[in-house]
């Protein structure tokens, strides 16, 4: 079975602090992926990456940034987090652009 | 532009009965994909099952079905002998053409089933 963990459940951060949200993947997918879901707008899509080190935006890039030094590994990072980052995020993973992605349990940040 | 559309914010169903998720889907690619998705309240997204632009029959996986009808571009679900455990938030998502990674995905509808 495909396991992808995300570092924390519930997280709670203060304004202005760096935040590393990381998930880690165990079935040698290529394509790695997050999202943040909040209540009547559904997934939006942060930032995906195809490869180790390489990346591409989402339809929400601004404010978040992202790191692949290993395959299995996919970190979210918030450079300085905001009220308005409050979300649920949740990586995936996929063998393939081709493929069904594979859900983390999602990580539900609140930022005071 | 690609869209889904999930008609349903809300369905409830009485258990062991069958229910039928409307999605609806925009796009002029040829080749595109289908999939439907489940999350619990305990949040986790569980991919439920897929159905291809191309495939000539309907996708089944257990209790769930997809009624795909292209000329229409709707892609329902169908579970059968809903289950108490069935209760959970439904996503229908399309992946495009191409070198596409990207999903889109619908709004979602929250189904509750009835003992």
């Amino acid at each position: 079975d495909v396991k992808v963990t995300q570092s924390s459940r519930y997280l709670v951060k203060r304004t202005g602090e760096k935040v590393f949200l990381e998930c880690v993947q165990d079935m040698d997918h290529e394509n790695m992926f997050w999202y943040r879901q909040d209540p009547g707008l559904g997934l939006r899509l942060i930032y995906f990456s195809y490869d180790v080190k390489m990346k591409e935006k989402g339809d929400i890039p601004e404010g978040y940034s992202v790191s692949r030094e290993k395959k299995e590994r996919f970190s979210l990072i918030l450079e300085s987090a905001s009220t308005n980052q409050t979300s649920m995020y949740l990586c995936a993973s996929s063998w393939t652009e081709t493929y069904e992605q594979y859900f983390g349990p999602g990580t539900r940040l609140t930022v005071t | 532009a690609q869209k889904i559309t999930q008609t349903q914010p809300g369905m409830f169903v009485q258990e062991k009965e069958a229910v039928t998720l409307d999605c609806t889907y925009d796009t002029s690619d040829p080749s595109y994909g289908l999939f439907w998705y489940k999350q619990p309240s305990s949040g986790e997204m569980i991919f439920l099952i897929y159905q291809g632009s191309y495939d000539q029959q309907n996708a089944t996986e257990g209790r769930y079905s997809l009624n795909f009808q292209k000329a229409r571009k709707s892609a329902n679900l169908v579970i059968s002998a809903s289950q108490l455990g069935d209760s959970a938030m439904y996503f229908c998502a399309m992946r495009g053409a191409g070198n596409n990674r990207k999903l889109i995905w619908g709004l979602g509808t929250s189904l509750a089933v009835n003992p």
